[in-house]
């Protein structure tokens, strides 16, 4: 089974912290993407990457930044928390669009409360 | 620009009964479009998902959902629910081969009733 592991579930972190989000995934998939998501608004890509030390932006990517040093791991930071960064951060992965082998593979969640 | 609407919130249905939750989607060439269900307090799981052939797609725990290029439609169905069905479905759009983005749908709440 494809595995996608998040390293928190839940985080409580002060505001102006920095803070790491680190995901890793087992299946060889080029694609990483983090998202985060919110009641009434969706899934919103914050930042994704197709390659080690490749990134692109998303939808959402300001006051976020992302790291990319090997395949399986893909991290956000938060340079500077804030509240409004308070929400449920999802990771995923996937193999190129091209392969055929289209869906994206997801971690567990994490839910980061910014006090 | 490519977008997904799900036009419901919440769906409700009785347990044994049908179930459909409906998805629509704008995009300018041929569309990748995915189903994933989230359950409380966990990530999202893949479902099933329409690439290119049969319009009728099958997928996982008795799910289908069948793609409508002239309506520009990708519903889910199942023809009897179960309460362990209950969760929020969401519905996602791939703008084919050369595209990363995935789209999504703001989600439907699925409730399955006793």
């Amino acid at each position: 089974d494809v595995k996608v592991t998040q390293s928190s579930r839940y985080l409580v972190k002060r505001t102006g912290e920095k803070v790491f989000l680190e995901c890793v995934q087992d299946m060889d998939h080029e694609n990483m993407f983090w998202y985060r998501q919110d009641p009434g608004l969706g899934l919103r890509l914050i930042y994704f990457s197709y390659d080690v030390k490749m990134k692109e932006k998303g939808d959402i990517p300001e006051g976020y930044s992302v790291s990319r040093e090997k395949k399986e791991r893909f991290s956000l930071i938060l340079e500077s928390a804030s509240t409004n960064q308070t929400s449920m951060y999802l990771c995923a992965s996937s193999f190129p669009a091209w392969t055929g082998r289209t869906e994206a593979f997801f971690g567990q969640g994490t839910r980061l409360t910014v006090v | 620009a490519q977008s997904v609407a799900q036009p419901e919130d919440q769906v409700n249905v009785a347990e044994g009964n049908p179930l459909t939750v409906k998805c629509t989607y704008s995009v300018s060439g041929n569309p990748y479009l995915f189903w994933y269900v989230q359950y409380p307090n966990r990530g999202l799981q893949f479902l099933l998902k329409y690439i290119t052939g049969d319009n009728l797609v099958k997928g996982s725990y008795g799910f289908e959902a069948e793609f409508n290029k002239s309506q520009t439609s990708f519903h889910l169905k199942k023809p009897s629910a179960l309460v362990s069905d209950s969760a929020l479905y969401f519905c996602a759009l791939l703008t084919g081969a050369g595209s990363y983005q995935l789209t999504f749908g703001k989600g439907t709440k699925l409730s399955v009733i006793p």
